[in-house]
């Protein structure tokens, strides 16, 4: 087990262009979620997955931005028409969720940087 | 609404120095409640987390937490200080039994250990 990967670890592009990130989860873990972090803050929650179900949304959610897990595995990120607002580290989790305290647990990728000329 | 408050965005101490983060939370009903360590250009590592079972709670690297919940406060704690613990240092929040576990941080501390 490698934990949890995200690709690409870094992404530059200009205003106005589409952009896509993957997060690979821990194989067994059915839980997925996507959290934001600018600069100077702590992470915030964007979405999460259960299997292959998008359960929450965060307002932070825009309608630029979508989120899938078509197979319960691994997940993408897509953010179209970017702003410079959007340059931030989106991070992506996973863990266990069926249910008991010793599961709730997330690992954490590394993380995709992205910056929005 | 959960969240949490990191009082000190920035903590120097000395090595071999006590090291103190303060976390406090605020929740109608006591949570679950976290600390992460993030290395620079890396991802969060769960340092110690607070389940309801024990209030003091040991986690790795020497860091343990104190759940205190008439100052609704988490505060992390290590005897000694080493340079390897500089780092950013993140409480967080988390329901019980709902809201899918997802976490609430706080804005984070930047501890710095000096020689």
């Amino acid at each position: 087990d490698t934990g949890v990967s995200q690709d690409p670890r870094h992404k530059i592009t200009k205003r106005g262009q589409n952009v896509t990130f993957r997060c690979d989860p821990i194989s067994e873990h059915n839980r997925l979620y996507w959290y934001r972090q600018t600069l100077g803050q702590g992470p915030e929650f964007l979405t999460y997955f259960q299997n292959e179900a998008q359960l929450e949304k965060s307002r932070l959610l825009s309608d630029r931005f979508s989120a899938e897990r078509p197979k319960g595995s691994f997940s993408t990120l897509e953010i179209q028409r970017t702003e410079q607002g959007d340059s931030a580290m989106y991070l992506c989790a996973s863990s266990l969720g069926s249910g008991g305290v010793g599961l709730n647990e997330q690992f954490f990728g590394p993380g995709t940087r992205l910056t929005v000329l | 609404a959960q969240s949490v408050t990191q009082l000190g965005s920035h903590v120097s101490v000395s090595e071999g120095a006590l090291v103190l983060l303060r976390c406090n939370y605020s929740s109608s009903v006591p949570p679950y409640l976290f600390w992460y360590v993030q290395y620079p250009n890396q991802g969060l590592q769960l340092l110690l987390k607070y389940t309801s079972a024990a209030t003091l709670v040991k986690g790795i690297n020497g860091f343990e937490a104190e759940f205190k919940k008439s100052e609704t406060s988490f505060h992390l704690t290590k005897p000694s200080a080493h340079m390897s613990d500089a780092a950013e240092y993140f409480c967080a929040v988390s329901p019980i039994g709902g809201g899918g576990n997802k976490l609430t941080f706080g804005t984070g501390t930047q501890l710095k250990v000096e020689l």
